[in-house]
């Protein structure tokens, strides 16, 4: 099956500085998607992205399908951005997702 | 709008004992998906429902693990009988069609076998 690594797998930062997760795949895919799981394990869906550049507030994300690997930028992290960021990549006729193998990110005041 | 609702939050049970966990999804939401999520882990997809059929059930230990989606809305999971290693969160997540667009999680149970 297909193969997605992430990026680092920990990461601690001061509040307010920058930094950019990575996630790698081993073959094409249809859709990729970036989650969060905060620290009481509630996953929440940040961005659909298959290919391009998209912005949310201080999140942007890239995805260069042609080189499997997609990018999560945070900029001016907060402590509210704790926890494990996973990206999620679907193939397939029924879009089967498979998860990455997250980053551990803590945000310390 | 509602979310996806999963019960009970929590479970202890003993080994060789059976278990069962319960998703409500979002109304209108044709896919259901279970995921096991271990300890240290991202999910990994038990099995994966289009309405009320199986469209991927390939990493689902069918010895002891069961699930059934009723009339194409609920969905329950079983496990029987449960072993150590099945200690786990199990997460229960549904989307609008099968290219996961609208993918909402539920909380999960978390469920712990001694």
């Amino acid at each position: 099956g297909i193969q997605v690594e992430q990026s680092p797998p920990d990461l601690i930062l001061q509040e307010g500085a920058n930094s950019t997760l990575r996630c790698n795949f081993s073959d094409s895919v249809n859709n990729l998607q970036w989650f969060h799981q905060n620290p009481w394990g509630q996953l929440i869906n940040l961005f659909y992205i298959p290919s391009g550049t998209k912005q949310n507030g201080r999140l942007s994300a890239t995805t260069v399908a042609t080189e499997r690997y997609s990018l999560l930028y945070i900029s001016s992290s907060q402590t509210t951005d704790s926890g494990v960021y996973f990206c999620a990549v679907e193939r397939g006729g029924y879009q089967k997702v498979t998860f990455g193998t997250g980053t551990k990110l803590q945000v310390i005041p | 709008e509602a979310g996806v609702a999963q019960s009970p939050r929590y479970k202890i049970i003993e080994k060789r004992q059976s278990v069962a966990f319960w998703c409500n999804p979002i109304s209108g939401h044709a896919t259901l998906y279970w995921y096991q999520q271990i300890l240290g882990q991202g999910p990994k997809l038990l099995i994966q429902f289009q309405n009320n059929g199986v469209v991927d059930d390939s990493q689902l230990p069918k010895d002891r693990f069961s699930a059934e989606r009723l009339k194409g809305v609920d969905s329950t999971l079983k496990i029987q009988p449960a072993k150590l290693e099945d200690s786990a969160v199990y997460l229960c997540a549904s989307s609008f069609g099968a290219r996961g667009y609208g993918y909402t999680f539920g909380s999960g149970t978390r469920l712990t076998v001694v």
